[in-house]
């Protein structure tokens, strides 16, 4: 039983590049979340999935897109990477309102 | 990563001791909090939570505090450990979203 597992865990950009961060969850949780975390910032919501199908934005949306591919994965989206995108970047998956947060290991992503 | 934890409030504590780490939330609508701990190069990891109907509820060496009326919530981790070295985060649960606190890194010193 894996949990929540997201790839790659270490990437470098340059700015303007593109990238995909994926994440899979193997609980049969309903929903989804991509976080970042940045120093002295806490966590903030970027997306999120309620339910296999719907997203919604978060707290910090810009910069980014993201794919509720199934019920499984989600994958978070940056078309042209920034500076300030520079991060480290959770996803997480619920089962139901009310139940605790599984986080995935983390992505550590750096744009240049 | 190893950027987590730059800037935070640090508690230092000896093993054994017990440690209590403060956390004061903004929406007295917060219906459920939940306290995670986070290791460094690892993703957050629930460690107990608490629905607002409540202002106590204990788990193994861990107890969290309640007091709404000055909106603040508390960890307590008795005779703490070298292994609970890490930076601990609450979050509230309002309007259907979690919100996360900043973070307090524990130092335990043998």
């Amino acid at each position: 039983n894996a949990g929540v597992t997201q790839t790659p865990k270490f990437q470098v950009l340059k700015t303007g590049q593109s990238m995909t961060l994926q994440c899979a969850q193997d609980m049969n949780h309903n929903s989804m979340y991509w976080y970042r975390q940045d120093p002295g910032m806490g966590l903030r919501l970027i997306y999120y999935s309620a339910s296999e199908g719907t997203t919604d934005k978060g707290e910090v949306p810009n910069g980014y897109n993201v794919s509720r591919l199934n019920k499984r994965e989600f994958s978070l989206r940056l078309e042209s990477a920034a500076p300030s995108q520079t991060s480290v970047y959770f996803c997480a998956s619920i089962f139901g309102p009310g139940e605790k947060l599984f986080f995935g290991s983390g992505t550590q992503l750096s744009v240049l | 990563g190893e950027s987590v934890g730059l800037h935070l409030p640090t508690l230092s504590v000896q093993e054994g001791d017990n440690s209590i780490i403060n956390c004061a939330y903004s929406n007295s609508a917060s219906d459920y909090f939940i306290w995670y701990k986070q290791e460094s190069g690892k993703g957050p990891q629930f460690i107990i939570d608490i629905r607002s109907n409540m202002d106590k509820r204990q788990g193994q060496r861990v107890t969290v505090l309640l007091n709404k009326t000055v909106k603040h919530l508390s960890l307590q981790i008795a005779a703490t450990q070298p292994g609970d070295s890490a930076v601990y985060f609450c979050a509230e649960r309002g309007f259907q979203k979690l919100v996360f606190g900043t973070g307090t890194r524990l130092l335990v010193s043998p």
